[in-house]
């Protein structure tokens, strides 16, 4: 089992539409990261959370600590929003991060 | 103020060669990750470094590959005799410090193919 579990893989939707895409760990951090890849692109830096909730434009992100539980919303979804969104955890015991498998979005016009 | 500088964005080489991949972090950054993506595969951490030293090199692969951070210039990963299965997506990321919640900055990756 990894330590870092993403759903769903992958996530098709409709322009305009609500998008929430989760991420659960089984080890103890101090940090949770969300990132974004484009294909054959590099990893831009989202969201980094260590409590309660954040927003930035149309995305939302937000964690429970006790739950060992991270989702990131997007709302009024855009086809350009179409990529991979990776969940990353610092674990409490270091700096390095590890990362779910990541989830594929696509958002059709 | 650059982000992240990696460099070459993509390499090609043939089994046996040698590769050397190269990351510039942010100005002021003086912490440097290295992670790997296999195709169809996710990240995973390589290596760790501050200036001239290796903090941990836990995810490096035993054998062929090493990295450094020197005084001056920028951080190098290296693969001697390359294989096919090095074939991937290498990312480098940098931070100002370490402790929990630092935002970490990510290079646009080198992408090594070996032939």
């Amino acid at each position: 089992k990894n330590e870092v579990e993403q759903s769903p893989q992958n996530l098709t939707a409709q322009e305009g539409e609500f998008i929430t895409i989760n991420c659960s760990y089984s080890v103890g951090i101090s940090a949770l990261h969300w990132l974004q890849q484009h294909p054959g692109g590099g990893i831009v830096s989202l969201f980094m959370l260590s409590s309660g909730k954040k927003k930035h434009g149309r995305l939302i992100a937000t964690i429970n600590i006790q739950e060992k539980h991270s989702s990131l919303h997007i709302t009024a979804s855009h086809p350009r929003d179409s990529a991979v969104y990776i969940c990353a955890v610092e674990e409490t015991s270091g700096s390095r991060l590890t990362f779910g498998e990541g989830t594929q979005l696509t958002v059709n016009p | 103020n650059a982000g992240v500088m990696q460099n070459p964005r993509h390499l090609v080489r043939r089994r046996g060669q040698e590769a050397r991949l190269r990351c510039s972090p942010m100005k002021g950054h003086s912490h440097v990750y290295w992670y790997r993506q296999l195709p169809e595969e996710g990240l995973k951490f390589m290596v760790y470094l501050q200036k001239e030293n290796i903090i941990d090199e836990s995810g490096m692969p035993k054998e062929r590959f090493s990295a450094e951070f020197p005084k001056e210039g920028p951080s190098i990963l290296r693969i001697q005799q390359v294989v096919r299965g090095d074939s991937a997506a290498y990312f480098c990321a940098s931070s100002p410090h370490t402790g929990p919640g630092n935002t970490i900055y990510f290079g646009e990756g080198s992408w090594l193919t070996v032939v």
